[in-house]
Formats: C-alpha cells, sequence, structure tokens
C-alpha cells in the first residue's frame, strides 16, 4: 500500500507567488515524521523542512513552510515568493520505524514544479 | 557539497556485467542507505547499514548486495546487470540509525551514480 500520496505531477507558478504542494500519508503509528525534499535537474536530494507527529506548530525554515493536519494526514508544502531556482521535482517522504531501532524514509512519486518569470 | 560523496558520478555498461558503486559518508555519520531512483518505480529503498552492521532491508534484489566497511564507507554490489537496472542510486547518510532527539534524523544524499546498461 502507498503510504506517501503526492496527488499534482506537475505545478507552475508565477515568480513571487506563493504555491502548495500536495503530500498525505498512510500511518497507524503514533509517532512519525514527515520530510521535503528538493531534486533540481542537477539530481541531488536537497533536504527542505522536516515535521515530527508530535510537534504543536508547523514546520517553517525560510520561505518553506509545512502546513501539517494531522487529522487528515495531509502535510503540504508551502514555498512563498517563488524564485525561478525553485524549479524542480519535489519529494514528500515519511519515517517509518523498523524494528531493531531503525528508521527508514519512504518517498512519494515527487511533485514537478516550474516557476515562471 | 553535501558531504556524502558517490562514485563513479556516471556507468555505461552491458547487460550480464557486475558494476561497484561506491559511497563515502558525511563526517561523522554513522549510517548508510541505498537508495535506487528510476522512472517507474520512484525512489526505493534498497539497504541500510549502521556502524558496519545491515540495520534494514527494502526492495533489493538478490543480484545486489551491499556491504559498509570499517571506515564506514559502502559499496554496492550489482551482479547480471539488466536493462530494467539502468537508474540512478542514491547514497544517503546519517548521524543515527533511529531517530534523534528532535525525530529527525535527516538524511543527507550524495550526488548519485547513473547507471545504464545497454
Amino acid at each position: 500500500a502507498q503510504k506517501i500520496t503526492q496527488t499534482q505531477p506537475g505545478m507552475f507558478v508565477q515568480e513571487k507567488e506563493a504555491v502548495t504542494l500536495d503530500c498525505t500519508y498512510d500511518t497507524s503509528d503514533p509517532s512519525y515524521g514527515l520530510f521535503w525534499y528538493k531534486q533540481p535537474s542537477s539530481g541531488e536530494m536537497i533536504f527542505l523542512i522536516y515535521q515530527g507527529s508530535y510537534d504543536q506548530q508547523n514546520a517553517t525554515e525560510g520561505r518553506y513552510s509545512l502546513n501539517f493536519q494531522k487529522a487528515r494526514k495531509s502535510a503540504n508544502l508551502v514555498i512563498s515568493a517563488s524564485q525561478l531556482g525553485d524549479s524542480a521535482m519535489y519529494f514528500c517522504a515519511m519515517r517509518e520505524d523498523r524494528s531493531g531501532g531503525s528508521y527508514i524514509p519512504t518517498f512519494g512519486r515527487g511533485t514537478s514544479l516550474i516557476v515562471h518569470p | 557539497d553535501s558531504g556524502v560523496t558517490q562514485t563513479p558520478k556516471h556507468l555505461i555498461t552491458a547487460t550480464g556485467q557486475r558494476v561497484t558503486l561506491r559511497c563515502s559518508p558525511r563526517s561523522g555519520d554513522l549510517s548508510v542507505y541505498w537508495y535506487q531512483q528510476s522512472l517507474d518505480q520512484g525512489l526505493q529503498f534498497l539497504i541500510q547499514y549502521y556502524n558496519g552492521e545491515e540495520r534494514a532491508k527494502g526492495n533489493i534484489l538478490e543480484r545486489f548486495s551491499a556491504q559498509q566497511f570499517p571506515d564506514l564507507h559502502s559499496e554496492l554490489n550489482l551482479s547480471s546487470l539488466e536493462l530494467g537496472d539502468s537508474a540512478l542510486y542514491f547514497c544517503a547518510s546519517s548521524v543515527a540509525s533511529v531517530a534523534d532527539s528532535s525525530g529527525a534524523n535527516v538524511l543527507t544524499f550524495g550526488a548519485g551514480s547513473r547507471l545504464t546498461v545497454l
């Protein structure tokens, strides 16, 4: 069963505007973590932001914020004041706790964001 | 530069061959993860090592194997290669095997090794 769902294969936004990338997840574990990574055309995976399931406030990192709605099991990424350099693939991931104390992030299929000038 | 070094960056080989991908984790990180990224499968977890020991296995084929050495670098061996093995292989590292006090245990990724099997 898919644990992370990103329903938007592609998104377009005008430079300087805000954009929301959707992510829903599925888990019965009360303790989990959610991540967003960015993958530009050069290929590397860049960590953007983290939200823990017990965190009371939504995470923010500069222009990135995570709209965490626990009851809806959604963890949408909001990018404010989009820049041309934000054009990339964006991946949502969820920490999955394994037996033995291991920890493995499971990734969604990603959303391609294109920022227009 | 993320601090995670992967070599080679690009590799082209033929079906049936064997290749080795190498990863040096970020300084201080004990845990290494291998992921495969392909267009049809997305980003798939293969295997995790922590301080030299295998900790978790994902969708890793029997033709694939990995290990982490005492100096913490890791190698992913891919044998009897098939066309479908063509993908971007990522190594990532983190400090711990379990979530740290903040609960994050963020993975830092290398630039990837792009394997093309002809």
